[in-house]
């Protein structure tokens, strides 16, 4: 079975500094990972995925994410956070074989303050 | 394109009081259904699923109950609604291959009171 855990439960940081959430993943399997964001009250929103291929990938809105294999991480980045980004992020994976059920990590909340 | 409608967006009901909510998917056939529960401040957590018509799979034991009635239609059902039973639901599907990744409704924020 496939798990995710997202250690920071919640990330303040400053308007216009980096930002990094990190996420890692136990499987004994080939996966495809994925991060989504959430707005309050509203659903989930699709920022970036993994699927093959180059380890660092780009999305909407700034952010990217790099896969390490070795490490089993697949951190979230932005160089330069806005007010905006104020919301709710999910690390999530799904088996490349059997790609029905994604497991969601417990999310991270990132505050940005002005 | 494909696009997911769920509704309602808001509800409030009493305790004891039955329960319906409604997910659409259009452009795309045989998809893969799932409805999520998010508690107050909580993570995700998955309530059911379908892969087909008529196909529902529980991931939890509680007072709900899930339905599959066309091949695009999922409804989530309680006869009775316990206080607990409060958060944020989400609709969500993908086309099974695992790629593709989920998208998801707009939420219904429902308050058992």
């Amino acid at each position: 079975a496939q798990s995710v855990t997202q250690l920071d439960s919640q990330v303040p940081v400053f308007e216009e500094a980096p930002v990094e959430l990190r996420c890692n993943y136990s499987s004994s399997v080939s996966v495809y990972l994925f991060w989504y964001v959430q707005y309050p009250n509203q659903g989930l929103q699709l920022l970036l995925k993994y699927l093959s291929g180059s380890t660092l990938v780009k999305g909407i809105n700034g952010f990217e994410a790099e896969f390490n294999k070795s490490q089993t991480s697949f951190h979230l980045r932005k160089p330069s956070v806005h007010i905006s980004d104020t919301a709710e992020y999910f690390c999530a994976v799904t088996r490349v074989d059997y790609g029905q059920n994604f497991v969601f990590g417990p999310g991270t909340r990132l505050s940005v303050l002005p | 394109s494909q696009t997911i409608h769920q509704w309602p967006a808001t509800l409030v009901q009493p305790v004891g009081s039955p329960l319906s909510l409604e997910c659409t998917v259009e452009g795309t056939s045989n998809p893969n259904l799932y409805w999520y529960r998010q508690a107050a401040g909580r993570g995700l957590q998955l309530l059911f699923y379908s892969v087909g018509i008529g196909q529902i799979s529980s991931e939890v034991p509680q007072n709900l109950s899930a339905s599959r009635p066309q091949d695009r239609q999922f409804i989530l059902s309680s006869k009775k609604l316990l206080l607990s039973d409060s958060g944020f639901y989400l609709c969500a599907w993908t086309s099974g291959q695992g790629g593709y990744g989920y998208t998801f409704g707009s939420g219904t924020r429902l308050t058992v009171v």
